[in-house]
């Protein structure tokens, strides 16, 4: 079975404060992607990495930066956290081949005061 | 960004009933999937259709490339479908999702 695993689960943030959401996936996958939920928006991408070592922007990438230090792993990283990044955040892990499916995290609730 | 909409917003039926949700997409794509998010849950994909017609138990999906659309049909509806139906279109290698479906099923 696919896992991927968010940490933490829920955050309280101060407006300015650094917050770090963290992801483990054991699929062995190349491909990982952060995205954010909101009402009326649907999920947005903010980063992906093809790999270690890579990231590359999405369609929101303002005032995020990601980090993929192994084939496992990929973080989002909120130097300077807003109230306007209050939001869910989901992970997601997949082989890249046209047609395979992403296999998501149980999301991460942020809350920026 | 690509641009991927859905309708209806929201959809509320009895059980029993059948439910018809949409998706349009702007530009040309890779493939169409549709995932299912229960409240307040993680997302799993339940359909993965670039073309023609798909059928798994009471879900069909039909995506027709040239008009740019994809539909979800579920038959027969039961209160454990309740939850949120977001379609994405696969641009290579990234996943462009819609706001999605949220189907309210009744007793």
């Amino acid at each position: 079975e696919a896992a991927v695993t968010q940490s933490p689960r829920n955050k309280v943030a101060v407006t300015g404060g650094k917050v770090t959401l963290s992801c483990n996936q054991t699929n062995n996958h190349n491909n990982m992607y952060w995205y954010r939920q909101d009402t009326g928006h649907g999920l947005r991408l903010i980063h992906y990495s093809y790999g270690a070592g890579s990231t590359e922007k999405g369609d929101i990438p303002d005032g995020y930066k990601a980090s993929r230090p192994s084939q496992e792993n990929f973080s989002l990283i909120l130097e300077l956290a807003t109230p306007s990044q209050t939001s869910v955040y989901f992970c997601a892990s997949g082989t890249g081949i046209s047609g395979n499916t992403l296999y998501f995290g149980e999301g991460s609730r942020l809350i920026v005061v | 960004g690509q641009q991927v909409q859905q309708s209806p917003t929201s959809l509320v039926l009895q059980e029993g009933e059948n439910a018809e949700l949409q998706c349009n997409f702007s530009t040309s794509l890779n493939s169409m999937q549709w995932f299912y998010q229960r409240p307040g849950g993680s997302l799993v994909s339940v359909f993965y259709n670039p073309s023609g017609t798909k059928q798994s138990g009471r879900l069909t999906s039909t995506t027709v490339i040239k008009e740019r659309r994809s539909s979800l049909h579920i038959s027969s509806s039961q209160i454990t479908d309740s939850g949120t139906y977001l379609c994405a279109m696969s641009n290579y290698n990234v996943l462009y999702f819609g706001s999605g479906t949220k189907l309210t099923v009744e007793p």
